[in-house]
């Protein structure tokens, strides 16, 4: 059974503090991801990840920052939390666009955050 | 910059009957993917259904299919005999075909009435 796995399913945090949000993948996926989710909103991409300490910005990077050590590791770090970045941050994996790429990807269950 | 529209926020149907959720979107690939995602109350996203561009014919998975519209970018799925279980979330979801990024709609949240 294929997994991705996010460290915290509920998370609260005060403002100012340095948030980490982990994510470890087992399918041997080259591209990995961050994502929010907020009401009305759907999911917006925060950043991803096509290689080890490979990264690109998506469309909603400020305030936030990734690390990618690791192939199943991805983490986001939110430097000083606000009150603002309180929401749902999934992770997420695919496999790169070759010939056996389906172009799916697989979701963790979801980190629930409230900045306090 | 590709961008994906459900303009459905809330819709809902009866046990056992079809309903059908739209979804548009804008591209100038010609060759990419296209997805229906469902998130249940547990918040696990699940994939629904998947259509390649490239592929004129509409994908079908038991009760869900969708109406895949190339020339309209167009992307709709439809639920036939709707179960209670199908009550959700459901995001439709645009794929680059190098696998590097998901761009999904706002979601259309579907309640089904017993």
């Amino acid at each position: 059974d294929v997994k991705v796995t996010q460290s915290s399913r509920y998370l609260v945090k005060r403002t100012g503090e340095k948030v980490f949000l982990e994510c470890v993948q087992d399918m041997d996926h080259e591209n990995m991801f961050w994502y929010r989710q907020d009401p009305g909103l759907g999911l917006r991409l925060i950043y991803f990840s096509y290689d080890v300490k490979m990264k690109e910005k998506g469309d909603i990077p400020e305030g936030y920052s990734v690390s990618r050590e690791k192939k199943e590791r991805f983490s986001l770090i939110l430097e000083s939390a606000s009150t603002n970045q309180t929401s749902m941050y999934l992770c997420a994996s695919s496999q790169a666009g070759t010939g056996g790429s389906s172009g799916e990807a697989f979701f963790g269950q979801g980190t629930r955050l409230t900045v306090v | 910059a590709q961008t994906v529209t459900q303009s459905q926020p809330e819709m809902s149907v009866q046990e056992a009957e079809t309903v059908t959720l739209s979804c548009t979107y804008d591209t100038s690939e010609s060759d990419y993917y296209l997805f229906w995602y469902k998130q249940p109350p547990s918040r696990q996203m699940i994939l629904v259904i998947r259509q390649e561009a490239y592929k004129q014919q509409n994908a079908t998975e038991n009760r869900f299919s969708v109406n895949f519209q190339k020339a309209a970018k167009s992307f709709s799925l439809k639920i036939s005999d709707s179960q209670l279980g199908d009550a959700a979330m459901y995001f439709c979801a645009y794929g680059e075909t190098s696998g590097s990024r998901l761009t999904f709609g706002e979601g259309t949240q579907l309640t089904v009435n017993p």
